[in-house]
């Protein structure tokens, strides 16, 4: 299978601040990456689907300016969680998107305080 | 009503059991299904991987797609304690590397 990495696994901060997740594509450049996120014990939601070198599409409900998505290479795709706050705390999971499937990265867990 | 139907459970099963997990769709535009599980505070990890109809091996696991019947299914042969974790089903449509849709999970638990 495909190895994705994200970075950081965890993170904390104070509400209000921005907050930066990489994911990386290690074996397969990918021109497809999709974000998802996650509450406890929920299913994944998608967010966003990235397109590398073009604007990411966005999902319904998801605001594109709160959630900024960067595809700027074929391995790395990040998401940007602008003047985050105690209710963005989740867990934010990337997808790199192959012919034939999807895997998963490890997912960033995020606490807003 | 959800595109894509999984009961939750949670399922507890003692070690050795034959597990069964099942969802059921209403897009008769989805063409691959995949099984995915998930272990506590981790990535979802693809177990299975079908396109259209039939059956697939790998191991102690086996999936199962009706298209007829709009039913995929996953069975764990032998499930061990180290099978406890949410399986989740997903599938797409045109291409598989296209947004999937995700059932909502299944907990499942192997007593040892």
């Amino acid at each position: 299978g495909a190895v994705v990495s994200q970075h950081p696994s965890w993170v904390i901060c104070k509400s209000g601040t921005s907050v930066k997740i990489e994911c990386r594509s290690l074996d397969f450049q990918a021109t497809t990456m999709f974000w998802y996120r996650q509450f406890p014990k929920q299913s994944l939601m998608l967010m966003a689907t990235s397109n590398e070198g073009s604007k990411a599409t966005y999902e319904q409900g998801v605001e594109k300016d709160k959630f900024l998505i960067n595809h700027a290479s074929l391995t790395l795709s990040t998401l940007t969680v602008t003047s985050a706050h105690p209710e963005d705390s989740s867990f934010y999971i990337c997808t790199v998107g192959r012919p034939d499937t999807q895997y998963f990265g490890p997912g960033t867990r995020l606490t807003v305080l | 009503q959800k595109e894509v139907e999984q009961d939750p459970g949670p399922l507890s099963v003692p070690e050795g059991a034959i597990v069964s997990l099942n969802c059921t769709y209403s897009n008769s535009a989805f063409q691959y299904f995949m099984w995915y599980r998930q272990y506590s505070r981790k990535g979802p990890e693809l177990l299975m991987y079908t396109y259209s109809s039939g059956n697939k091996e790998d191991g102690r696991f086996t999936a199962q797609v009706d298209k007829s019947s709009k039913y995929i299914s996953l069975f764990i042969r032998d499930s061990q304690p180290s099978d406890s974790a949410t399986y989740l089903c997903a599938m797409s449509g045109e291409t598989s590397g296209s947004r999937l849709t995700f059932g909502e999970g299944t907990q499942l638990t192997v007593n040892p």
